[in-house]
């Protein structure tokens, strides 16, 4: 079955403390990306990977890192969590193609930073 | 002002009806997405529009790309449609997408 796995689906946690959220998906697609969804500013984006070892910046990627070493993989990588990172995150991915490609997402991470 | 504004931003609607929500966009692009969320958070790409117009069930969507509007149509709407509806722009010559804040929508049996 085609799908983007998220892994936590939730997570609580304390501030400083790191973490990673990882993404998967199995249909090789060249482009990635990681969203936040916070009540009243709808979903942003933090950062996105057009293929392996090319990352670029979204609209909101302060705080956050991430690494494309492999093609399925994108993870999240929180250095030190604050508070104001606590969201609902989505990862998604699709091909490269700018006409045609529709987004495929996972199923959220709900991380709340104490 | 946002980049990609919707509206409504809430609608109720009985059983059966037809429903109709818009979305005004101000900077140029590429594509235009649909999204629905469902209570519980799981996004699923309605549609993808880069001109015209595109049907899938009950669902139509249409994009003008000169008045830089497209609207989402739901025929015979049922309770099963109650979701969030994003509307999402691609820009020109990127992958980076701008979300709109959502349409709330519930059916009423």
């Amino acid at each position: 079955e085609a799908q983007v796995t998220q892994n936590p689906r939730y997570l609580i946690t304390v501030t400083g403390k790191k973490l990673t959220v990882t993404c998967s998906q199995n249909m090789n697609h060249e482009y990635m990306s990681w969203y936040r969804q916070d009540p009243g500013l709808g979903l942003r984006q933090i950062y996105y990977s057009m293929n392996v070892e090319v990352t670029d910046k979204g609209d909101v990627p302060e705080g956050y890192k991430v690494s494309r070493k492999e093609k399925r993989n994108f993870p999240l990588i929180l250095e030190s969590p604050s508070p104001n990172q606590t969201s609902l995150y989505f990862c998604a991915s699709s091909r490269r193609d700018f006409k045609t490609n529709e987004q495929f997402f996972g199923p959220g991470t709900r991380l709340t930073v104490l | 002002k946002n980049e990609v504004e919707q509206s409504p931003q809430n609608l109720t609607a009985q059983e059966g009806e037809f429903i109709t929500i818009n979305c005004s966009y101000s900077v140029g692009i590429s594509a235009l997405h649909w999204l629905q969320q469902h209570p519980g958070g799981g996004i699923v790409s309605l549609f993808m529009l880069s001109s015209g117009k595109k049907k899938h069930g009950r669902l139509i969507a249409t994009i003008n790309i000169q008045e830089k509007h497209s609207s989402l149509h739901i025929t015979a709407s049922h309770p099963r449609d109650s979701a969030v509806y994003i509307c999402a722009v691609k820009g020109g010559a990127t992958n980076k997408l701008i979300f709109g804040t959502g349409t709330l929508l519930a059916v009423q049996p």
